[in-house]
């Protein structure tokens, strides 16, 4: 099947800094990845839809400024968290489209910020 | 907005146990996906059901769609402990500018209790 890779599986950062975590589509190309956050023991949060060659859209309520999204190729996203601050610690995890319907996810990023 | 609820929310049972989740959408929809999530890992496509009224059957897992496409169902026949972790139903957004996108259901937590 499809593999979708996630680069960091974890990281542990300050308040303050910024974060970047890379999802890749190693045997497929993808125009369209997407962005997930999970809490512990809830659902997937859909954040924001990542174009290839365009802009991201994003979900009601999820800023912008805060999670930077930049699809440079067909087999790359990237999710910048900037300025991160405890209450971003959370599970990220994109997936991609290889077809229509056909949705793969990356192995996740667990994001902690101290 | 579309809404996909799911229930129970927790589900325990012994080992050799049946399980079921229930998946009910507020819209009708042109399919429906389901996905497991293990503990610690990231969700996995199982199936998609299209078709009013379809049944399809993975080994002990049986899927079902409704006859309104609005709701479906996942049962688990002999439960084993490698069956743990949290089944998400997914339904795809409706909209012109939702290509791609899920909603997706609370989940289902099983624990398999050997």
């Amino acid at each position: 099947g499809a593999v979708v890779s996630q680069h960091p599986s974890w990281v542990i950062c300050k308040s303050g800094t910024s974060v970047k975590i890379e999802c890749r589509s190693l045997d497929f190309q993808a125009t369209t990845m997407f962005w997930y956050r999970q809490f512990p023991k809830q659902s997937l949060m859909l954040m924001a839809t990542s174009n290839e060659g365009s802009k991201a859209t994003y979900e009601q309520g999820v800023e912008k400024d805060k999670f930077l999204i930049n699809h440079a190729s067909l087999t790359l996203s990237t999710l910048t968290v900037t300025s991160a601050h405890p209450e971003d610690s959370s599970f990220y995890i994109c997936s991609a489209i290889r077809v229509v319907n056909e949705q793969f996810f990356g192995p996740g990023t667990r994001l902690t910020v101290l | 907005g579309q809404q996909v609820m799911q229930i129970p929310q927790y589900q325990h049972v012994q080992e050799g146990e049946d399980f079921t989740t229930y998946c009910n959408s507020s819209t009708t929809l042109s399919n429906i996906q389901w996905y497991k999530q293990r503990p610690g890992g990231h969700p996995v496509f199982l199936i998609q059901l299209v078709k009013s009224g379809e049944v399809k059957k993975q080994k002990r897992l049986t899927f079902q769609f409704g006859e309104a496409k609005k709701n479906s169902s996942l049962h688990i026949t002999a439960t084993q402990t490698t069956d743990v972790g949290t089944y998400f139903c997914a339904g795809p957004r409706a909209g012109g500018t939702s290509y791609g996108k899920l909603t997706f259901g609370q989940g289902t937590i099983l624990t398999v209790h050997p």
